[in-house]
């Protein structure tokens, strides 16, 4: 059972264009979130979502970024019309299901570059 | 507003020594606290979570404390071995929020010297 697979590990842009960060979630779970963590500083929320479904979006900026998880495929992280300060490392956890005493499996993040 | 202290902030100790690492909050109402360990490049790893009800938690040379009076929490390490170099995170849900919803300390970077 494969663990929670990111890819691209490393991603490099330059300002204005866009990134995709891919998530494909443990085998059997169907909720995925997405941190995001600047140099120097903790991991913050992003989004949660469920198979086709956003629940909690709070944590995303309000403009360039989406996510989705459809019913087949990896979750997807969108960042349009990137900038400098879009640079971080980008978490994305599985869990089968929702409880908040859940544990979590994290992947081993996408590093985003912006030149 | 809800934050995680950790402190200190980077220690460094030799292999075979102890080590204790700190963690304060103040999120509320409080459901429960984790250690997640990050080694460089990799994604955090879970170590223990505690929920109100439990004041200790232990996994191998790792133990973690709870005193929800006083918020705080630490994580004791036994024994250390130079695979523990890593940054240790402190990381506590709170009630009534979506499971995403964790509020992350900045981590204490630990490096076991030979």
């Amino acid at each position: 059972n494969a663990g929670v697979m990111q890819n691209p590990r490393h991603l490099v842009r330059r300002r204005g264009q866009e990134a995709r960060l891919r998530c494909s979630p443990m085998k059997g779970h169907s909720h995925v979130y997405w941190y995001r963590q600047l140099p120097e500083e903790g991991l913050k929320f992003m989004v949660y979502l469920q198979k086709e479904n956003i629940i909690d979006e709070s944590g995303m900026p309000k403009e360039r970024f989406s996510a989705e998880f459809p019913k087949e495929g990896p979750s997807i992280l969108r960042i349009q019309q990137v900038v400098r300060g879009d640079s971080a490392a980008y978490f994305c956890a599985s869990s089968p299901f929702y409880s908040l005493n859940t544990e979590a499996f994290f992947g081993q993040g996408t590093r985003l570059t912006v030149v | 507003k809800n934050q995680v202290e950790q402190s200190p902030q980077s220690l460094i100790i030799l292999e075979g020594k102890n080590c204790t690492l700190q963690c304060n909050y103040t999120v509320s109402p409080f459901s429960n606290l984790r250690w997640y360990k990050q080694d460089t490049g990799r994604g955090p790893v879970s170590l223990t979570i505690m929920t109100f009800s439990e004041n200790t938690k232990s996994n191998g040379r790792y133990t973690a404390t709870l005193d929800a009076d006083t918020k705080q929490s630490s994580l004791h390490i036994t024994a250390s071995q130079l695979s523990d170099s890593a940054s240790y995170i402190c990381v506590v849900s709170e009630e009534g929020t979506s499971y995403g919803k964790l509020t992350f300390g900045q981590g204490t970077i630990l490096t076991v010297h030979p």
